[in-house]
């Protein structure tokens, strides 16, 4: 049983670059989430998917951040143009609709904007 | 708006002691709450959950006790063991738009010494 898995888990860039991270849920799971933590917070809610359908988008998420999960199994999420402030834990995680409040994470993708 | 509030960043426990993790909340249309743990370099892992309309709920060493007049949560761990060393998460869910938005506090370390 594999749970969830996200790529890659380091990622150092260039202020100004484009980044791409990719999420991998655990197989039988519809809903599909993506998180920010920063140091001293716990996980800041981003967006949501049920199947390929993004249905919510915090205010968090500004044009530059992009979420897509194109055949309902996989995930992306891309930052366009990364900031300093963009340096964060980005953590996916995925549940069952019958049970949405359970979330299984990922490892997250560390984020370091230089 | 901080809905989730851990104030004790971190707690130190003797190893066969009783661990008392505490959460207050402040919104009425939270229904599930959780408990998370996490480890350095790991996403949270899921660990116990109680449903608004119940009082308590045990799982093994683990129980989590629900006072909703208080708005207030609390997770017990006995007795404490070395490898509950890890940061504690609360988290509530409430219902909106059609799914489970879950909502972090800041976390509690938990340091178990032997």
């Amino acid at each position: 049983d594999t749970g969830v898995s996200q790529n890659p888990r380091h990622k150092i860039t260039k202020r100004g670059q484009n980044v791409t991270f990719r999420c991998d849920p655990i197989s039988e799971h519809n809903r599909l989430y993506w998180y920010r933590q920063t140091l001293g917070q716990g996980p800041e809610f981003l967006t949501y998917f049920q199947n390929e359908a993004q249905l919510e988008k915090s205010r968090l998420l500004s044009d530059r951040f992009s979420a897509e999960r194109p055949k309902g199994s996989f995930s992306t999420l891309e930052i366009q143009r990364t900031e300093q402030g963009d340096s964060a834990m980005y953590l996916c995680a995925s549940s069952l609709s019958s049970s949405s409040y359970e979330q299984y994470f990922g490892p997250g993708t560390r984020l370091t904007v230089t | 708006d901080q809905q989730v509030k851990q104030n004790s960043p971190s707690l130190s426990v003797q190893e066969g002691r009783i661990s008392i993790l505490n959460c207050d909340y402040t919104n009425s249309m939270f229904d599930y709450f959780l408990w998370y743990k996490k480890y350095p370099a790991e996403g949270p892992t899921f660990l116990i959950s109680i449903s608004s309309i119940k009082d308590k709920n045990e799982d093994g060493r683990f129980t989590v006790f629900l006072n909703k007049s208080a708005k207030h949560l609390s997770l017990h761990i006995v007795p404490s063991q070395p490898g509950d060393s890890a940061v504690y998460f609360c988290a509530a869910s409430a219902r909106v738009r059609g799914y489970q938005k879950v909502t972090f506090g800041t976390g509690t370390k938990l340091q178990v010494i032997p």
